[in-house]
Protein backbone atom coordinates (compact mmCIF):
# COMPACT_ATOMS: atom_id res chain seq x y z
CA UNK A 1 0.00 0.00 0.00
CA UNK A 2 0.75 3.53 -0.15
CA UNK A 3 1.88 4.06 -3.76
CA UNK A 4 2.65 6.87 -5.51
CA UNK A 5 3.76 7.50 -8.63
CA UNK A 6 4.96 10.49 -10.62
CA UNK A 7 4.95 10.96 -14.43
CA UNK A 8 7.07 11.70 -16.60
CA UNK A 9 10.45 10.23 -14.80
CA UNK A 10 12.76 12.36 -17.23
CA UNK A 11 12.10 15.00 -19.15
CA UNK A 12 14.13 17.55 -21.13
CA UNK A 13 12.19 20.91 -22.37
CA UNK A 14 13.86 24.35 -24.07
CA UNK A 15 14.27 27.20 -22.38
CA UNK A 16 10.76 29.48 -22.32
CA UNK A 17 8.60 25.96 -22.66
CA UNK A 18 6.45 24.39 -19.72
CA UNK A 19 6.49 21.88 -18.27
CA UNK A 20 3.57 20.00 -16.45
CA UNK A 21 4.56 17.03 -14.09
CA UNK A 22 1.54 14.16 -12.41
CA UNK A 23 1.44 12.58 -9.00
CA UNK A 24 -0.82 9.97 -8.50
CA UNK A 25 -1.66 8.27 -5.04
CA UNK A 26 -1.98 5.02 -6.38
CA UNK A 27 -4.06 3.12 -4.09
CA UNK A 28 -5.15 5.53 -0.99
CA UNK A 29 -6.65 9.07 -1.46
CA UNK A 30 -4.40 12.05 -0.56
CA UNK A 31 -5.87 15.17 0.66
CA UNK A 32 -2.62 16.67 0.61
CA UNK A 33 0.38 16.45 -1.20
CA UNK A 34 3.85 18.17 -1.33
CA UNK A 35 6.39 19.00 -4.06
CA UNK A 36 10.20 18.64 -3.38
CA UNK A 37 13.13 19.54 -5.42
CA UNK A 38 16.54 18.18 -4.44
CA UNK A 39 19.76 19.46 -6.33
CA UNK A 40 22.68 17.41 -6.63
CA UNK A 41 24.03 16.40 -3.43
CA UNK A 42 21.35 18.75 -1.59
CA UNK A 43 19.22 17.91 0.79
CA UNK A 44 14.98 18.02 -0.12
CA UNK A 45 13.75 21.51 -0.22
CA UNK A 46 10.23 21.54 0.16
CA UNK A 47 8.64 23.80 -2.59
CA UNK A 48 4.78 24.19 -1.68
CA UNK A 49 2.11 21.94 -0.09
CA UNK A 50 -0.75 20.58 -2.38
CA UNK A 51 -4.45 20.66 -0.86
CA UNK A 52 -7.33 19.46 -2.63
CA UNK A 53 -9.72 21.75 -3.76
CA UNK A 54 -8.24 24.21 -2.55
CA UNK A 55 -4.74 27.10 -3.30
CA UNK A 56 -1.79 25.27 -2.65
CA UNK A 57 0.61 27.02 0.15
CA UNK A 58 3.94 27.95 -1.28
CA UNK A 59 7.39 28.52 0.70
CA UNK A 60 8.44 30.87 1.88
CA UNK A 61 11.02 32.25 -1.89
CA UNK A 62 9.00 30.05 -4.15
CA UNK A 63 7.63 31.98 -7.34
CA UNK A 64 3.70 30.75 -7.15
CA UNK A 65 3.18 31.87 -10.78
CA UNK A 66 6.28 30.10 -12.11
CA UNK A 67 5.59 26.55 -10.85
CA UNK A 68 1.84 26.09 -10.88
CA UNK A 69 0.23 23.65 -8.83
CA UNK A 70 -3.58 21.97 -9.57
CA UNK A 71 -4.60 19.17 -6.89
CA UNK A 72 -8.10 18.28 -8.98
CA UNK A 73 -8.89 15.63 -7.14
CA UNK A 74 -8.13 13.09 -4.16
CA UNK A 75 -5.81 11.20 -6.29
CA UNK A 76 -4.10 13.72 -8.35
CA UNK A 77 -1.61 16.44 -8.09
CA UNK A 78 0.02 18.17 -10.79
CA UNK A 79 3.40 20.76 -11.07
CA UNK A 80 3.55 23.09 -13.93
CA UNK A 81 6.75 24.92 -14.21
CA UNK A 82 6.12 27.78 -16.88
CA UNK A 83 8.67 29.46 -19.02
CA UNK A 84 11.39 26.55 -17.13
CA UNK A 85 15.23 28.62 -17.37
CA UNK A 86 18.36 25.88 -17.35
CA UNK A 87 18.32 27.03 -13.44
CA UNK A 88 15.10 25.01 -12.70
CA UNK A 89 16.87 21.56 -14.07
CA UNK A 90 16.39 20.20 -11.07
CA UNK A 91 14.64 16.85 -9.00
CA UNK A 92 11.60 17.38 -8.52
CA UNK A 93 9.61 14.76 -6.19
CA UNK A 94 5.59 14.99 -4.67
CA UNK A 95 5.27 12.90 -1.90
CA UNK A 96 1.57 12.26 -0.01
CA UNK A 97 0.94 11.28 3.48
CA UNK A 98 -0.86 8.70 4.82
CA UNK A 99 -1.54 7.41 8.30
CA UNK A 100 -2.48 9.00 11.97
CA UNK A 101 1.00 10.21 12.55
CA UNK A 102 1.57 11.70 8.99
CA UNK A 103 3.94 8.85 6.85
CA UNK A 104 4.94 10.76 4.10
CA UNK A 105 5.39 8.16 0.96
CA UNK A 106 7.68 9.79 -2.18
CA UNK A 107 6.97 9.19 -5.56
CA UNK A 108 9.88 8.40 -7.56
CA UNK A 109 10.80 11.60 -8.81
CA UNK A 110 11.22 13.41 -12.32
CA UNK A 111 13.99 14.42 -13.49
CA UNK A 112 14.36 18.15 -15.48
CA UNK A 113 16.43 18.87 -17.65
CA UNK A 114 16.17 22.31 -19.33
CA UNK A 115 18.45 23.23 -22.63
CA UNK B 1 12.53 27.38 13.07
CA UNK B 2 12.54 24.11 13.61
CA UNK B 3 15.76 21.96 12.89
CA UNK B 4 16.90 18.63 12.40
CA UNK B 5 20.29 18.04 12.76
CA UNK B 6 22.52 14.77 11.11
CA UNK B 7 25.81 14.05 10.66
CA UNK B 8 26.47 14.35 6.90
CA UNK B 9 28.86 11.61 7.75
CA UNK B 10 30.07 9.11 5.71
CA UNK B 11 29.83 6.54 8.10
CA UNK B 12 32.11 4.05 6.78
CA UNK B 13 31.23 0.59 8.02
CA UNK B 14 32.38 -3.23 7.76
CA UNK B 15 29.65 -5.63 5.88
CA UNK B 16 27.71 -7.57 9.12
CA UNK B 17 28.28 -4.89 11.85
CA UNK B 18 25.96 -2.25 13.16
CA UNK B 19 25.45 0.99 11.92
CA UNK B 20 24.22 3.63 14.08
CA UNK B 21 23.02 6.89 12.74
CA UNK B 22 21.45 9.75 15.23
CA UNK B 23 19.61 12.50 14.85
CA UNK B 24 18.37 15.44 17.11
CA UNK B 25 15.49 17.96 16.59
CA UNK B 26 15.11 21.56 17.88
CA UNK B 27 11.46 21.38 18.27
CA UNK B 28 9.98 20.00 21.35
CA UNK B 29 6.28 19.81 20.31
CA UNK B 30 7.54 17.41 17.88
CA UNK B 31 5.27 14.15 17.32
CA UNK B 32 6.44 12.10 14.82
CA UNK B 33 9.80 10.80 13.63
CA UNK B 34 10.39 9.28 10.40
CA UNK B 35 13.33 7.47 8.89
CA UNK B 36 14.33 7.46 4.91
CA UNK B 37 16.56 5.83 2.62
CA UNK B 38 17.95 7.60 -0.07
CA UNK B 39 19.70 5.72 -2.99
CA UNK B 40 21.86 8.25 -5.12
CA UNK B 41 19.37 9.51 -8.08
CA UNK B 42 16.23 7.61 -6.03
CA UNK B 43 13.57 9.57 -4.37
CA UNK B 44 13.09 9.05 -0.34
CA UNK B 45 11.59 5.61 0.93
CA UNK B 46 10.57 5.13 4.19
CA UNK B 47 11.71 2.49 6.19
CA UNK B 48 10.66 3.41 10.12
CA UNK B 49 8.42 5.72 11.93
CA UNK B 50 7.74 5.98 15.33
CA UNK B 51 6.15 8.25 17.87
CA UNK B 52 6.52 6.86 21.15
CA UNK B 53 9.75 6.99 23.71
CA UNK B 54 11.51 3.87 23.24
CA UNK B 55 12.49 1.28 21.03
CA UNK B 56 10.94 0.10 17.94
CA UNK B 57 11.95 -2.78 15.75
CA UNK B 58 11.53 -3.70 12.28
CA UNK B 59 13.65 -6.59 10.86
CA UNK B 60 17.12 -5.62 10.53
CA UNK B 61 16.38 -2.03 11.74
CA UNK B 62 15.65 -0.59 15.32
CA UNK B 63 14.40 3.30 15.63
CA UNK B 64 15.31 4.77 19.27
CA UNK B 65 13.58 7.96 20.41
CA UNK B 66 14.06 9.99 23.62
CA UNK B 67 11.95 13.08 23.37
CA UNK B 68 14.01 14.24 26.48
CA UNK B 69 17.07 14.16 25.33
CA UNK B 70 15.58 15.38 21.74
CA UNK B 71 17.03 12.69 19.88
CA UNK B 72 16.29 9.85 17.63
CA UNK B 73 18.66 6.97 15.89
CA UNK B 74 18.30 4.59 13.43
CA UNK B 75 20.53 1.02 14.20
CA UNK B 76 20.91 -1.10 11.09
CA UNK B 77 22.06 -4.49 12.15
CA UNK B 78 24.17 -7.36 9.76
CA UNK B 79 24.82 -4.42 7.47
CA UNK B 80 24.68 -4.91 4.13
CA UNK B 81 26.25 -3.30 0.79
CA UNK B 82 23.01 -2.73 -0.23
CA UNK B 83 22.31 -0.32 2.81
CA UNK B 84 24.99 1.77 1.33
CA UNK B 85 22.68 5.02 1.02
CA UNK B 86 21.75 8.34 2.40
CA UNK B 87 19.68 8.66 4.99
CA UNK B 88 17.13 11.06 6.21
CA UNK B 89 15.81 11.72 9.63
CA UNK B 90 12.46 13.72 9.06
CA UNK B 91 9.92 15.04 12.24
CA UNK B 92 6.62 16.73 12.18
CA UNK B 93 4.59 18.17 14.62
CA UNK B 94 1.57 16.11 14.40
CA UNK B 95 -0.75 17.79 11.97
CA UNK B 96 -0.65 21.22 12.85
CA UNK B 97 1.49 22.28 9.97
CA UNK B 98 -0.55 19.89 7.24
CA UNK B 99 1.68 17.00 7.90
CA UNK B 100 4.86 19.03 6.85
CA UNK B 101 8.09 17.29 7.87
CA UNK B 102 11.29 19.09 8.37
CA UNK B 103 14.16 17.01 7.08
CA UNK B 104 17.68 16.64 8.47
CA UNK B 105 20.85 16.96 5.60
CA UNK B 106 20.92 13.26 5.85
CA UNK B 107 23.91 11.23 6.57
CA UNK B 108 25.84 9.26 4.10
CA UNK B 109 26.44 5.49 4.96
CA UNK B 110 28.62 3.35 3.63
CA UNK B 111 28.84 -0.67 4.21
CA UNK B 112 32.56 -2.01 2.63
CA UNK B 113 31.91 -5.60 1.78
Amino acid sequence: GAVVSQHPSRVICKSGTSVKIECRSLDFQATTMFWYRQFPKQSLMLMATSNEGSKATYEQGVEKDKFLINHASLTLSTLTVTSAHPEDSSFYICSAFQGAGGEQYFGPGTRLTVT
Amino acid sequence: QKEVEQNSGPLSVPEGAIASLNCTYSDRGSQSFFWYRQYSGKSPELIMFIYSNGDKEDGRFTAQLNKASQYVSLLIRDSQPSDSATYLCAVNDGGGSNYKLTFGKGTLLTVNP
